[in-house]
């Protein structure tokens, strides 16, 4: 069983479209997180979800827009992509929002032609 | 914005060796955590540490709190080929939940 589960893996598309990564955790955890690794491998944060409501947004263009219909489920919707979206998204869960133990999923490698 | 500054930022080493990588911050944390990434997977935990001073281990890796909380070190014993990956620090700082990864050690194992 999968903990932490994104889809799709991979994501191939063209500047302008508009995507969807999804991700449901099965922890049981009450808080969801967005985070973006780019081609340096740095990893940052992007949108946190406590109980569905957010708890953390970062300095994040208002074309990437989160949705948590409840809260074993954080999607991320990006509008009008542009190249430099390309980058490996992952989602993540935890029990609480001050603690630092993360559960990942695999990554959602978008590639944006 | 805060960035975790890891070293070295990357390592060549032969199967066997030992192993030290350290993470250090122009502010205070609370909380020390190191993760570690297989290549194509999402990072996963390896340590946690919440007391400075504290020195934890698990397995072959053994992980410290730096005293002044604004460091925190990890060792790792015999290397084997399974180590290779992309090795994190992250912490949330006093007083604010959002947690912030360092720049990453990669190790190499050289057959």
């Amino acid at each position: 069983d999968t903990a932490v589960s994104q889809t799709p893996k991979y994501l191939v598309t063209q500047m302008g479209n508009d995507k969807s990564i999804k991700c449901e955790q099965n922890l049981g955890h009450d808080t969801m997180y967005w985070y973006k690794q780019d081609s340096k491998k740095f990893l940052k944060i992007m949108f946190s979800y406590n109980n569905k409501e957010l708890i953390i947004n970062e300095t994040v263009p208002n074309r990437f827009s989160p949705k948590s219909p409840d809260k074993a489920h954080l999607n991320l919707h990006i509008n009008s992509l542009e190249l430099g979206d390309s980058a490996v998204y992952f989602c993540a869960s935890s029990q609480g929002i001050n603690t630092g133990e993360l559960f990942f999923g695999e990554g959602s490698r978008l590639t944006v032609l | 914005g805060q960035q975790l500054n890891q070293s070295p930022q990357s390592m060549f080493i032969q199967e066997g060796e030992d192993v030290s990588m350290n993470c250090t911050s122009s502010s205070i944390f609370n909380t020390w955590l190191w993760y570690k990434q297989d290549p194509g997977e999402g990072p996963v935990l390896l340590i946690a540490l919440y007391k400075a001073g504290e020195l934890t281990s698990n397995g072959r890796l053994t992980a410290q709190f730096g005293i002044t909380r604004k460091d925190s070190f990890l060792n790792i014993s015999a290397s084997i080929p399974s180590d290779v990956g992309i090795y994190f620090c992250a912490g949330p700082r006093t007083g604010n939940e959002k947690l912030t990864f360092g720049t990453g050690t990669r190790l190499t194992i050289i057959p």
